[in-house]
């Protein structure tokens, strides 16, 4: 079974600080995905990345995926308050399993006006 | 296009009673996936279909649950009997080439069992 651990599972910053989430795991994941999950709602796709190395920018987050493929790490620069939410990584592990995606537990980010 | 449909939004029922939750993929969207979603366990996945074939159920908890995709427009996950530790928040997702490029989920069924 592969694993994703994502830390920290709670941040509260102020509004205007930058941030940082991480995703690992021992597995290698044909591609990666963050979501962003708000009360009430299903999670919503923010980006995939699926080259190792691979970094991708919108507007102030930043996604980067490790070389290995194996960890990923989502940067918010600048907070604001609508950045608040649930944030959540998942791989996809290729091969017969082809679009099984395994999902971390989350990172609840809470920004404050 | 509207999403992901599921219905009903919320439901309330006692034990022992059946559940049906229901989705409507995106239309062109060739794989469905079912999710269960607790403040202990994270977002599980139960079930996948491609095609409208059941490709991975290794996740469905037990016997009591079931799904079903009789055509590429609708699934249903059904719960018989429901117990109160069924719930949760499950959730249907759909996604074109298997889901490796990224899920478009629905708001899902708040499911709760007394």
């Amino acid at each position: 079974t592969q694993l994703l651990e994502q830390s920290p599972q709670f941040l509260s910053i102020q509004e205007g600080e930058n941030l940082t989430v991480y995703c690992n795991s021992s597995s290698v994941f044909s591609s990666l995905q963050w979501y962003r999950q708000e009360p009430g709602e299903g999670p919503v796709l923010l980006v995939t990345v699926v080259t190792g190395g691979e970094v991708k920018k919108l507007k102030r987050l930043t996604f980067q995926f490790g070389d290995a493929r194996k960890d990923s790490s989502l940067h918010i620069t600048a907070a604001q308050p609508g950045d608040t939410g649930l944030y959540l990584c998942a791989g996809a592990p290729g091969g017969t399993s082809y679009g099984k995606l395994t999902f971390g537990q989350g990172t609840i980010l809470t920004v404050h006006p | 296009d509207a999403g992901v449909i599921q219905s009903p939004r919320h439901e309330v029922t006692e034990m022992g009673q059946e559940v049906t939750l229901r989705c409507k993929p995106i239309s062109g969207h060739n794989s469905l996936f079912w999710y269960r979603q607790t403040m202990m366990r994270g977002l599980e996945l139960l079930i996948y279909f491609n095609n409208n074939v059941p490709i991975d159920d290794s996740g469905m908890p037990e016997d009591r649950f079931s799904a079903k995709m009789p055509n590429a427009s609708f699934s249903t996950l059904k719960i018989q009997p429901s117990e109160p530790r069924d719930s949760a928040v499950y959730f249907c997702a759909s996604s074109p080439l298997g889901g490796v490029h990224g899920y478009t989920f629905g708001s899902g069924t708040r499911l709760t069992v007394v």
